[in-house]
């Protein structure tokens, strides 16, 4: 069981928006930032959103994060099929010491 | 451009170690933490350690503490991963990914090592 809680899948249809959210505690999200990351089937993940809202290079403003006290969510707009994939939320717990994700989340584009 | 290429699958019998490497180029080996991640077929990411290239100083999951050491040789650019004790359930892939000091988000990752325990 995931240290951070994200809903199994969510689904849309091309063009639409859709978001998928993480929830933590005061150890985790509460006191550090979130990253989101991209995992397409068979590959590496790859990060889309670091310190909660911010966008590496070449990352579309198409990927948007936020965080309300302890939890924190990726919306994704004008879906595409190629957005299709599996997405993590990710950040450090300050009682655990140690990394932690959520269980992850399968977008379906419809 | 950075770029962190990982050794080859590896078939281990329970019981048996194995040692993954992570060769980074395109960037300063000693600036970057290095985190060690794995993902068992069909699961989630599970984080199990970092290390600081640059003292050698490392950290992992308390469900890791005594099976895991992570090194690095910092002439080659190189981290290492062993895992010891392995069990069938230590079946998955295991990643390398460069996280910026004081940062809590990975931003270039290994391409995947698959380890295979199995009798």
């Amino acid at each position: 069981q995931s240290v951070l809680t994200q809903p199994p899948s969510v689904s849309a249809a091309p063009g639409q928006k859709v978001t998928i959210s993480c929830s933590g505690n005061s150890s985790n999200i509460g006191q550090n930032s979130v990253s989101w990351y991209q995992q397409l089937p068979g590959t590496a993940p790859k990060l889309l959103i670091y310190e909660t809202d911010k966008r590496p290079s070449g990352i579309p403003d198409r990927f948007s994060g936020s965080n309300s006290g302890t939890s924190a969510t990726l919306a994704i707009t004008g879906l595409q099929t190629g957005d299709e994939a599996d997405y993590y939320c990710g950040t450090w717990d300050n009682s655990l010491s140690a990394g932690v994700f959520g269980g992850g989340t399968e977008l379906t584009v419809l | 451009q950075v770029q962190l290429v990982q050794s080859g699958a590896e078939v281990k019998k329970p019981g048996a170690s194995v040692k993954v490497s992570c060769k980074a180029s395109g960037y300063t080996f000693t600036t970057h933490h290095v985190n060690w991640v794995r993902q068992a077929t069909g699961q989630g990411l599970e984080w199990m350690g970092w290390m600081n290239p640059k003292t050698g100083d490392t950290g992992c999951a308390q469900k890791f503490q005594g099976r895991v050491t992570m090194t690095r040789d910092t002439s080659i650019g190189t981290a290492y991963m062993e895992l010891r004790s392995l069990r069938s359930d230590d079946t998955a892939v295991y990643y390398c990914a460069t996280t910026p000091p004081d940062s809590t988000w990975s931003d270039s990752w290994g391409q995947g090592t698959l380890v295979t325990v199995s009798s």
